[in-house]
């Protein structure tokens, strides 16, 4: 069966600090990959989302990037963290030809 | 612009009572639409997913309806648990090749004892 992990579960950074949060799917081969972010009180906002190693797309503009350097891994980046970076943030994927959603626990950062 | 909106925000029901919470889209052309629960400080849940085709599905007390004419759906819960207490999230996906579903903000359920 498939399985999604993400890390650290909590995170608590300065202002300023760089931020690199990771997602690693098991069990399928050719995820779609996508991060999101939830704040307080807030719907899901999709960061970014990949197709394929090395295929990224960001849906929003921001101080945020993200990398697929192989298959099932995604990693979420930033290199000076702000503090509307606080958040609650999502891992999920999707096969190839299916549009259901499967999420990870996700990962809550404080920046302070 | 694609748009999912549901209601009510947030609603607060007694153990062992029903609930519906209602999801309205704008979602053009429609792929699917699935509902979410999502416990406080978790990913969230699948719990239904619907095609154009489908107008009800059902996962134990959980049961979706979907009126594709309308561009409507709810979730009825039965016989609440407090287990139930969750938010509850609407999602619609697009088809036509396109990754990008839109998620609605979420129904805040609480059930007290």
């Amino acid at each position: 069966s498939q399985t999604i992990h993400q890390w650290p579960a909590t995170l608590v950074q300065p202002v300023g600090s760089p931020l690199s949060l990771e997602c690693t799917v098991e069990g399928t081969s050719n995820p779609n990959l996508y991060w999101y972010r939830q704040a307080a009180g807030r719907g899901l906002q999709l960061l970014f989302y990949s197709v394929g190693i090395g295929q990224i797309s960001s849906e929003v503009p921001q101080n945020l990037s993200a990398s697929r350097p192989q298959d099932r891994q995604f990693i979420l980046s930033s290199k000076k963290l702000l503090l509307s970076d606080s958040g609650f943030y999502l891992c999920a994927w999707s096969a190839e030809s299916v549009l259901e959603q499967y999420f990870g626990p996700g990962t809550r950062l404080t920046v302070t | 612009k694609n748009q999912v909106e549901q209601s009510p925000q947030s609603l607060i029901i007694l153990e062992g009572k029903n609930c519906t919470l209602q999801c309205n889209y704008t979602v053009s052309p429609f792929s699917n639409l699935r509902w979410y629960k999502q416990d406080t400080g978790r990913g969230p849940v699948s719990l239904t997913i619907m095609t154009f085709s489908e107008n009800t599905k059902s996962n134990g007390r959980y049961t979706a309806t979907l009126d594709a004419d309308t561009k409507q759906s709810s979730l009825h819960i039965t016989a609440s648990q407090l287990s139930d207490s969750a938010s509850y999230i609407c999602v619609v996906s697009p088809s036509g090749g396109s990754y990008i579903p839109t998620f609605g903000r979420g129904t805040s359920l609480i059930v007290h004892p």
